[in-house]
């Protein structure tokens, strides 16, 4: 059974440097990695995500990292805003199992200050 | 394009009574998810559909909660009777895709349902 693992539950970083996200799994057998942002009172909104053949996708201010021997995930997001300040969610879609079925992390509480 | 609608948005209840969440995906999207999101985790799935059938309901705890899909497109997921532990937001999501994408899918705002 797939699971992912997001082992800190917030992250506090300084307006204008890096955030970095993590994330790791335990089963090899997926499609795709995704990340899922998460403001209060809403449902969580598709960010990025990476193909389980390449080990790097980037979109702007968002870059993901996928190192397939440690089996680690990471999300970086340079320059940080105010308003990324926000819950993210790291997920996968299994291969081999119920079509499409999103298997989630635990959530990250990322703050950003001005 | 609309998207996932969801309603109510809250919901109080107390325990040992039922309670009933709507969902209307967006338009021509044939997959239908419903999700349970306790606090300090994340999303985990109950229950999806492909048009009117059930795909996956592995999770479901069946002795309580229900869901139906009826002519593949409305969906309403019943909790009878309700526990505490039941406390949590109830988000549902759709998709056009039958299996999943490298954009995922779409979720709606979901219901936060508080037993007391």
């Amino acid at each position: 059974d797939q699971q992912v693992k997001q082992n800190s539950p917030s992250l506090s970083v300084q307006e204008g440097r890096i955030s970095i996200l993590n994330c790791d799994y335990t089963n090899s057998m997926f499609d795709y990695f995704l990340w899922y942002k998460k403001y209060p009172a809403e449902g969580p909104t598709f960010l990025i995500s990476i193909s389980s053949i390449k080990d790097k996708n980037e979109d702007g201010r968002f870059t993901v990292f996928l190192n397939k021997s440690a089996k680690h995930l990471s999300l970086h997001i340079v320059p940080s805003q105010p308003g990324d300040s926000a819950v993210y969610f790291c997920a996968n879609i299994s291969r081999g199992t119920s079509y499409g079925k999103l298997t989630f992390g635990q959530g990250t509480i990322l703050t950003v200050h001005p | 394009e609309a998207g996932v609608a969801q309603s109510p948005r809250y919901k109080i209840i107390e325990k040992r009574q039922s309670v009933a969440f709507w969902c209307n995906p967006i338009s021509g999207h044939a997959t239908l998810y419903w999700y349970q999101q306790i606090l300090g985790q994340g999303p985990k799935l109950l229950i999806q559909f492909q048009n009117n059938g059930v795909v996956d309901d592995s999770q479901l705890p069946k002795d309580r909660f229900s869901a139906e899909r009826l002519k593949g497109v409305d969906s309403t997921l019943k909790i009878q009777p309700a526990k505490l532990e039941d406390s949590a937001v109830y988000l549902c999501a759709s998709s056009l895709a039958v299996f999943g994408t490298a954009n995922g899918y779409t979720f709606g705002s979901g219901t936060r349902l508080t037993v007391v």
